[in-house]
């Protein structure tokens, strides 16, 4: 079947923009998580989604960060006022179920350039 | 001290060794170990994963855990061009995030 897809794949924004970045999980996979990966860096937790609620934003970095997935299956990561230092990929994973042995699979990615 | 600490490398090995890459960890209740490959410009791959101390072999890839000493390594037998990537060791923190390490990138020359 068909992996994690996100979109846009690419993102240019200028500063103080707001942006939308969408996520479409697996099929059947119920937890939905997102990271985002600086150069030269590993990926960084930012929020997960089991089911439609956030059970865990602790790697949201300010409130300019906003996560939604209302129907338990596409999240959209949502960026307000965006900063130069918000460049980076963003990564969607998601897995079958929530908990410890459940592996991550992630999608393409999509880059966010802030002028 | 990092979570979880990986060797940055570059890490050159001729094509047909092993290619022997480690990563330690600070939290000692991580559970859940995994292994993921990343090709310039695109996003991890899962390659493999471990839960428990000792071996896990699959095809050209053995995966090492040892909770005592809070290491975890990948092998890669039989090392080809195609495996020159970036390899990111990531741990299960609580029951929903993986804490990554920054990533060892591997070379295998011809």
């Amino acid at each position: 079947g068909a992996g994690v897809s996100q979109t846009p794949s690419n993102k240019v924004t200028e500063k103080g923009k707001y942006v939308e970045l969408r996520c479409d999980p697996i099929s059947g996979h119920t937890a939905l998580y997102w990271y985002r990966q600086s150069l030269g860096q590993g990926p960084e937790f930012l929020i997960y989604f089991q089911g439609t609620g956030a059970a865990d934003d602790s790697g949201l970095p300010n409130d300019r960060f906003f996560a939604v997935r209302p129907e338990g299956s596409v999240s959209t990561l949502k960026i307000q006022r965006t900063e130069r230092g918000d460049s980076a990929v963003y990564l969607c994973a998601s897995s079958l179920k929530a908990g410890p042995y459940n592996e991550q699979f992630f999608g393409p990615g999509t880059r966010l350039t802030v002028l | 001290q990092k979570e979880v600490e990986q060797n940055s490398g570059p890490l050159s090995v001729p094509e047909g060794a092993i290619a022997s890459l480690n990563c330690t960890y600070s939290d000692r209740g991580s559970q859940s170990f995994f292994w993921y490959r990343q090709y310039s410009g695109k996003s991890p791959e899962l390659i493999m994963f471990i839960y428990s101390n000792g071996d896990k072999e699959d095809g050209r890839f053995t995966a090492q855990l040892n909770k005592a000493s809070q290491y975890v390594s990948l092998l890669i037998r039989d090392s080809q061009p195609s495996d020159s990537a970036t390899y990111l060791c990531a741990v299960n923190k609580g029951a929903q995030k993986l804490v990554f390490g920054q990533g060892t990138r591997l070379t295998i020359n011809p």
